[in-house]
C-alpha cells in the first residue's frame, strides 16, 4: 500500500472550513483514498473515498488532484465535535485479499471556538 | 445504519490467561478484519478473514492469536497467552464484497493485562 503524509496538527475555527491535506505520490492505478476519523479511543469511523473525481457526501469533500499524488478533505462547516484524528489511507480495493488499511499518524485536527 | 459490534466493550485479565474478544460484522459483509491499538501508538493491523481462511496476517499475529468465524454472525479473536504488552484497544472491521470494500470499523475492546 502506498505510503501517505499528512501534517500533525491543524487548528480550525468553528463554523469555518476545515482542509486537511495528504500527500500520497506513490499511490497505484488500483488504490483508493479513503479518509477516516477517530474521536479518543474509539473505532476509526469511515468518512469518504474516492478513486479519481471529487466526491461529496453528508460529512465532507475530498478533492482528489488530477494526478492522484495529493488530495485534500474539506469539512465545510466544523464543528467542536469535529475535534479528532483524521487519517488518509491509500487502499487496494479490488482484491482477492480485499487489503487491509495501513494507518500512519494522521493530522489531529482541534475545532476552537 | 448498519454497525459492526464488539463485545465486551472491556476486559481485564491475568497475565497467562486465555481472552476471547467478540465481533459482529454487518451482516452482508464478507471480509473481517482485526486490528489493534497500544495507547497513544499508531493503528495496527493483525489479520483478515475471508471464506472462512485467514487471507493476511501481520508479524504481530503469532501463533498466541487465532481467529475464528463459528457461526454466519460472529467473528472472535483469541489470545492463548496474554501478556502484558497485549493491552490495547482491539477493532474488528468488516468490508462488502463491492467495488470499493470499505472498511468499517467497530467500537473497540480495550484489554488490559494485568
Amino acid at each position: 500500500d502506498a505510503k501517505t503524509t499528512q501534517p500533525p496538527s491543524m487548528d480550525c475555527a468553528e463554523g469555518r472550513a476545515a482542509n486537511l491535506p495528504c500527500n500520497h505520490s506513490t499511490i497505484s492505478g488500483n488504490e483508493y483514498v479513503y479518509w477516516y476519523r477517530q474521536i479518543h479511543s474509539q473505532g476509526p469511523q469511515y468518512i469518504i473515498h474516492g478513486l479519481k473525481n471529487n466526491e461529496t457526501n453528508e460529512m465532507a469533500s475530498l478533492i482528489i488532484t488530477e494526478d492522484r499524488k495529493s488530495s485534500t478533505l474539506i469539512l465545510p462547516h466544523a464543528t467542536l465535535r469535529d475535534t479528532a484524528v483524521y487519517y488518509c489511507i491509500v487502499r487496494v480495493a479490488i482484491s482477492t485479499n480485499a487489503g487491509k488499511s495501513t494507518f500512519g499518524d494522521g493530522t489531529t485536527l482541534t475545532v476552537k471556538p | 445504519e448498519p454497525e459492526v459490534t464488539q463485545t465486551p466493550s472491556h476486559q481485564v485479565t491475568q497475565m497467562g490467561q486465555e481472552v476471547i474478544l467478540r465481533c459482529v460484522p454487518i451482516s452482508n459483509h464478507l471480509y473481517f478484519y482485526w486490528y489493534r491499538q497500544i495507547l497513544g501508538q499508531k493503528v495496527e493491523f493483525l489479520v483478515s478473514f475471508y471464506n472462512n481462511e485467514i487471507s493476511e496476517k501481520s508479524e504481530i499475529f503469532d501463533d498466541q492469536f487465532s481467529v475464528e468465524r463459528p457461526d454466519g454472525s460472529n467473528f472472535t479473536l483469541k489470545i492463548r497467552s496474554t501478556k502484558l504488552e497485549d493491552s490495547a484497544m482491539y477493532f474488528c472491521a468488516s468490508t462488502e464484497e463491492t467495488d470499493t470494500n470499505t472498511q468499517y470499523f467497530g467500537p473497540g475492546t480495550r484489554l488490559t493485562v494485568l
